[in-house]
């Protein structure tokens, strides 16, 4: 099914490890996001991709970065994974980066113990 | 800054009942709103998109509705099902900014057999 992909669909994490999200579109999408979704605080957006070869911090980008690979594919990395990361990260795409939605991926669960 | 809220936050309906969720957001300067489900554990599905020059937007037993200049939607929820219970998220993207969606808090909702 066309869509947005997203892996691993859950992952345990020690403080202080890496680890690397990954996110594909197979829609010819040129905008991409990554979303944290936190109880009681609703998706709060960490970074975009407005297109290819470009990307830019959102509401709460502080402990990740991310790579926009190619127009497919927009990965997010924690570097140095800390508990307050704990959370649901979305991965989302759009068109163009106005009027038009968001396709969503089902989220990579996250747990760092 | 945009603020998006939702209220009730939860709400248990019976079977067949028809029912309103409601949203609100504080700057009328917007491209579009769009309402999304999602279950529980799962993605966000998108539900209707309604663009800033529109009224309503209809799709099955589903229609929303947009008054940009009192900053509230409507989506309203006919002959309500037990396969209807999920939680409803709605998203304005604002003309100014960074461009992105920015999502308010979901009402959760169960529709009782």
């Amino acid at each position: 099914n066309a869509g947005v992909t997203q892996t691993p669909k859950f992952q345990v994490l020690k403080t202080g490890q890496s680890m690397t999200l990954q996110c594909a579109q197979d829609m010819n999408h040129n905008s991409m996001y990554w979303y944290r979704q936190d109880p009681g605080m609703g998706l709060r957006l960490i970074y975009y991709s407005a297109s290819e070869g470009t990307t830019d911090k959102g509401e709460v980008p502080n402990g990740y970065n991310v790579s926009r690979l190619n127009k497919r594919e927009f990965s997010l990395r924690l570097e140095s994974a800390a508990p307050s990361q704990t959370s649901v990260y979305f991965c989302a795409s759009s068109p163009a980066d106005s009027v038009y939605g968001y396709t969503f991926g089902s989220g990579t669960r996250l747990t760092v113990v | 800054k945009q603020e998006v809220t939702q209220i009730p936050a939860a709400l248990s309906v019976p079977e067949g009942e028809n029912l309103v969720l409601n949203c609100s957001f504080t700057d009328s300067a917007i491209y579009n709103l769009q309402w999304f489900r999602q279950d529980p554990g799962k993605g966000l599905t998108s539900l209707l998109l309604i663009q800033s020059s529109q009224r309503e937007q209809t799709s099955g037993r589903l229609n929303a509705s947009l008054d940009k200049s009192s900053g509230r939607s409507t989506l309203y929820i006919a002959a309500s099902q037990p396969g209807d219970s999920a939680t409803y998220l709605c998203a304005v993207r604002p003309t100014s900014g960074t461009y992105k969606y920015i999502f308010g808090t979901g009402t959760r909702l169960k529709v009782l057999a």
